[in-house]
C-alpha cells in the first residue's frame, strides 16, 4: 500500500537556523514526490517536486529536497529559516504516470523562534 | 505559475441545505481535478477524482450521492455537499493537474461550517 510518513509532527527552530523535515514513503514503483506548504486556513502551495533526474531538487523560497531511493526518503531542507516559514509542511507521493492521485503525509508543523 | 481558484473561501449553511464549491484553473486546462477534505490539524484525505466530461471516481467510504461532483469544462469542477449536516463541517480543498508539467496545484480551500 502507498503511504507517506512524516516522523516529526512538530518542529521548532530558531530564526536563521538550518532546517530539515523528514519524509519517508512506501510505494510500489518510483513515485513522483512533492513538498507542499500550508499556512493556517489556506490552501497548499507547491514548494518543489521530483520526477526524475538530479536527485537534489531546488524549490521556491530557498527550499531544497533530496531524493534517496535506497532510503525511500525525500527530506526537505533550508539552510536558514525565516519567521515567515512558520507553517504546516506536507510531503506527498503520486503515481509515475496518469492522474496525480496524491497520498499525503501527516504533516509537520514548523514553529520559528525569534 | 499555475493558479487554481476556489470559491467560496468560507461558507456557513443550515443543516439540510446544499452548498456548492467551485474550483477553477485560471491559466491552464485541467482534464483532471481532485477534491480533498482536511480535518483540523490533520492531513488531506482524497475524496474523489474529477474528470472532465465523465463521472467522478470516489474513494472508498465517500458517499457519492452526498458529495456531487461535476467537471463540465476543462477549467471548472464543482463539489456540491447535499443535505449538509454538522459532521460535514470541514476544510475542503481542490487541486488541478496541469498536464504539461504534471504538477498538482491547489486552491486556497473552502471552510464549510454547517449549523
Amino acid at each position: 500500500a502507498q503511504s507517506v510518513t512524516q516522523p516529526d509532527i512538530h518542529i521548532t527552530v530558531s530564526e536563521g537556523a538550518s532546517l530539515e523535515l523528514r519524509c519517508n514513503y512506501s510505494y510500489g514503483a518510483t513515485p513522483y514526490l512533492f513538498w507542499y506548504v500550508q499556512s493556517p486556513g489556506q490552501g497548499l502551495q507547491l514548494l518543489l517536486k521530483y520526477f526524475s533526474g538530479d536527485t537534489l531538487v531546488q524549490g521556491i523560497k530557498g527550499f531544497e529536497a533530496e531524493f534517496k531511493r535506497s532510503q525511500s526518503s525525500f527530506n526537505l531542507r533550508k539552510p536558514s529559516v525565516h519567521w515567515s516559514d512558520a507553517a504546516e509542511y506536507f510531503c506527498a507521493v503520486g503515481p509515475p504516470q496518469g492522474a496525480q492521485k496524491l497520498v499525503f503525509g501527516q504533516g509537520t508543523r514548523l514553529t520559528i523562534n525569534p | 505559475g499555475a493558479v487554481v481558484s476556489q470559491h467560496p473561501s468560507w461558507v456557513i449553511c443550515k443543516s439540510g441545505t446544499s452548498v456548492k464549491i467551485e474550483c477553477r484553473s485560471l491559466d491552464f486546462q485541467a482534464t483532471t481535478m481532485f477534491w480533498y477534505r482536511q480535518f483540523p490539524k490533520q492531513s488531506l484525505m482524497l475524496m474523489a477524482t474529477s474528470n472532465e466530461g465523465s463521472k467522478a471516481t470516489y474513494e472508498q467510504g465517500v458517499e457519492k450521492d452526498k458529495f456531487l461532483i461535476n467537471h463540465a469544462s476543462l477549467t471548472l469542477s464543482t463539489l456540491t455537499v447535499t443535505s449538509a449536516h454538522p459532521e460535514d463541517s470541514s476544510f475542503y480543498i481542490c487541486s488541478a493537474r496541469e498536464d504539461r508539467t504534471r504538477g498538482a496545484f491547489f486552491g486556497q480551500g473552502t471552510r464549510l461550517t454547517v449549523v
